[in-house]
């Protein structure tokens, strides 16, 4: 089955950059999707198709696909970003598969 | 506006059955793959099981199955999860998912509901 790995937590300042990994065999093949999820309400999809943004997405979040690693950036990060972040792509043989999330704190 | 409203969810013994259901409204329902996910207390996001816009295909993850079963009803706006033989680990809340494409299932998952909660316990 197809595995995703991500980093258990990330800290950040805020107005700095955060960077969230999400790492899987030969990513770059496969389009990922990203999730933010904030304490007691569902996902909301923030990135989809390695990099393009939903309607009401600030600009902040972007995502770039690369070999083994796909990326979640957030740019001047605010304290309202904080949230548990998960990545997902479709594999033919796992179907649905979600990354292991990483809890993104604004210190 | 999209709405997706999970129902059915409750307190269930080991090896008996729940059926949740999901109403849909504000897009037109019949046109999209729609999805289960699941997430256990303090746990991460888990896809359950999938089903394209006319029944065609369904898939399910392994942990649920032959023990689950996705189904919809189009004219209703209404979407389905039997979910036979219940085990501890199948509680959780669950998540009724819009796919973001039309004519497939294997895209990003764009609307999601508040989702309903299954507990399963002696």
């Amino acid at each position: 089955s197809y595995v995703l790995t991500q980093p258990p937590s990330v800290s950040v300042v805020p107005g700095k950059t955060a960077r969230v990994t999400c790492g899987g065999d030969n990513i770059e093949s496969k389009t990922v999707h990203w999730y933010q999820q904030k304490p007691g309400q569902a996902p909301v999809l923030v990135i989809y198709y390695d990099s393009d943004r939903p309607s009401g997405i600030p600009e902040r979040f972007s995502g770039s696909n690369s070999g083994n690693t796909a990326t979640l950036t957030i740019s001047r990060v605010e304290a309202g970003d904080e949230a548990d972040y998960y990545c997902q792509v479709w594999d033919s043989s796992s179907d649905h598969v979600f990354g292991t999330g990483t809890k993104v704190t604004v210190l | 506006e999209v709405q997706l409203v999970e129902s059915g969810g409750g307190l269930v013994q080991p090896g008996r059955s729940l059926r949740l259901s999901c109403a849909a409204s504000g897009f037109a329902f019949d046109e999209y793959a729609m999805h289960w996910v699941r997430q256990a207390p303090g746990k991460g996001l888990e896809w359950v099981s999938s089903i394209t816009w006319n029944s065609g295909r369904v898939a399910y993850a392994d942990s649920v199955k032959g023990r689950f079963t996705i189904s919809r009803d189009n004219p209703k706006n209404s979407l389905f999860l039997q979910m036979n033989s219940l085990r501890i680990e199948d509680t959780a809340l669950y998540y009724c998912v819009k796919n973001h494409e039309m004519a497939t299932e294997t895209d990003a998952f764009d609307f999601w509901g508040q989702g309903t909660m299954v507990t399963v316990s002696p």
